[in-house]
């Protein structure tokens, strides 16, 4: 089965700061990559996503993240963080299981951004 | 207007008792998706449905059940409410391998 891990649960950073969020999966097939943001009291949105080409991607906001094939790993970052990018950042995997896609979702990551 | 929504909102209800949110979406997606948030835990998917007749079990299934009355519409169902089934649940739609597209979400209070 596919599972997701997201090594930073609660991360506070101060504005200007830059940001990495970590996100490593386990499957061996081909998968399909997604980033979703959730802001406080909102539904998920989508971030960024990855399905093939060019392992860099970028996202709306400034966000961007890179697929690293090898190390099973799309981490999330961005330059430079604004108070309004306090959040939780969710990673998820689309992995054909049976046939289908079956989306898995990593437990997410509580951003904290201090003006 | 939103492309998914979620019905009701927020609902408090009793140990024991049966309660149904509803789900519709206009994106013409086939395949729709129930979960729940909890604290620490992220999303975990409940029950998920690929075309009308074809529904399938998450991860977290036990205590729930799910219906499909179209291709719109996916309604998740607690037969018999109990307090740790509090939680905030969303729907959610896609095309097959593509992002999904989340609704505003129902917060459920079981007492």
């Amino acid at each position: 089965a596919q599972s997701v891990s997201q090594h930073n649960h609660h991360v506070i950073l101060s504005e200007a700061a830059s940001l990495e969020l970590g996100c490593n999966y386990s499957y061996g097939g081909t998968v399909n990559l997604f980033w979703y943001v959730q802001y406080p009291g909102q539904h998920l949105q989508l971030l960024l996503k990855y399905f093939s080409g060019d392992p860099l991607v970028k996202g709306i906001k400034g966000f961007e993240a890179e697929f690293i094939k090898s190390k099973f790993s799309f981490n999330l970052r961005k330059p430079s963080v604004q108070w309004s990018d306090t959040a939780e950042y969710f990673c998820a995997v689309n992995g054909v299981t049976g046939g289908s896609y079956i989306p898995t979702f990593g437990r997410g990551t509580s951003l904290i951004v201090h003006p | 207007d939103a492309d998914v929504t979620q019905t009701p909102r927020n609902r408090i209800t009793k140990t024991g008792k049966r309660i149904m949110l509803e789900c519709s979406q206009t994106k013409g997606h086939d395949r729709m998706y129930w979960y729940r948030q909890d604290p620490g835990l992220g999303l975990r998917l409940i029950y998920y449905s690929f075309d009308v007749k074809d529904i399938n079990k998450g991860e977290i299934s036990d205590g729930y059940s799910v219906s499909r009355q179209a291709q719109a519409k996916f309604s998740l169902s607690l037969e018999s409410a109990i307090p740790n089934q509090t939680a905030l649940y969303f729907c959610a739609t896609s095309a097959s391998g593509y992002e999904q597209y989340f609704g505003p979400g129902t917060r459920l209070t079981v007492t």
